[in-house]
């Protein structure tokens, strides 16, 4: 079993739609929590930071539920640029991130 | 520009053949990581760096693979006698530790083929 697993996807949506991945992981010491985007071919880039009361940016809203060591991500009226695979990271007190393989979401018009 | 540097950005090499990898992270960032991400899948954990000190290989991590740090600045990483399987896109990336909820910021990758 992988330390973090994510929705295996893809997801096909339409411009608008509202969209959830979650994922979760293993190692009950993990401290801190993000979400990177990763466009084709390109390297990750940091979404956001997952904090323990759920926190918001525009569009985008994550939430963390350490109790049963999973990690969401909600995005709301979808545009076709939020076209892109999303990783789950989780790192470790030591400061070691590991990563899900990615949830991939197309967003149609 | 400031960002995380890698070098060369693509790679081919004959199957034997070793390579090294050059990264150059944010000159703050103390901390330094090597990925390997094949398609479809998340990056996969390699090795990271506090300063020089290697802290951590992964265990799947074949003899053939030797990465340094040597001035805690920019990173190396070799891999000996190539083979297929090696062809992938290796990332790097570098962090500030010390500061809760860090961001690693990642280089382009170098994208090696083993042909």
């Amino acid at each position: 079993r992988k330390e973090v697993e994510q929705d295996p996807g893809p997801f096909n949506v339409p411009e608008g739609a509202t969209v959830a991945f979650n994922c979760t992981y293993s190692n009950s010491a993990s401290q801190s929590f993000f979400w990177y985007r990763q466009d084709c071919r390109k390297e990750p880039k940091l979404l956001m930071s997952v904090y323990s009361s759920g926190n918001e940016d525009g569009r985008f809203t994550a939430q963390l539920n350490r109790a049963s060591q999973y990690i969401s991500l909600l995005i709301r009226d979808s545009k076709l640029s939020d076209s892109a695979t999303y990783l789950c990271v989780v790192n470790t007190n030591a400061g070691k991130s590991t990563f899900g393989d990615g949830t991939t979401l197309t967003v149609k018009p | 520009d400031t960002g995380v540097s890698q070098n060369p950005r693509h790679k081919i090499t004959k199957r034997g053949q070793n390579v090294t990898f050059r990264c150059d992270p944010i000159s703050e960032h103390n901390r330094l990581y090597w990925y390997r991400q094949t398609l479809g899948q998340g990056p996969e954990f390699l090795t990271y760096f506090q300063n020089e000190a290697q802290l951590e290989k992964s265990r799947l991590l074949s003899d053939r693979f030797s990465a340094e740090r040597p001035k805690g600045s920019f990173s190396t990483l070799e891999i000996q006698r190539t083979e297929q399987g090696d062809s992938a896109m290796y990332l790097c990336a570098s962090t500030l530790i010390g500061v809760m909820n860090t961001e690693a910021f990642f280089g382009q990758g170098t994208r090696l083929t083993v042909v």
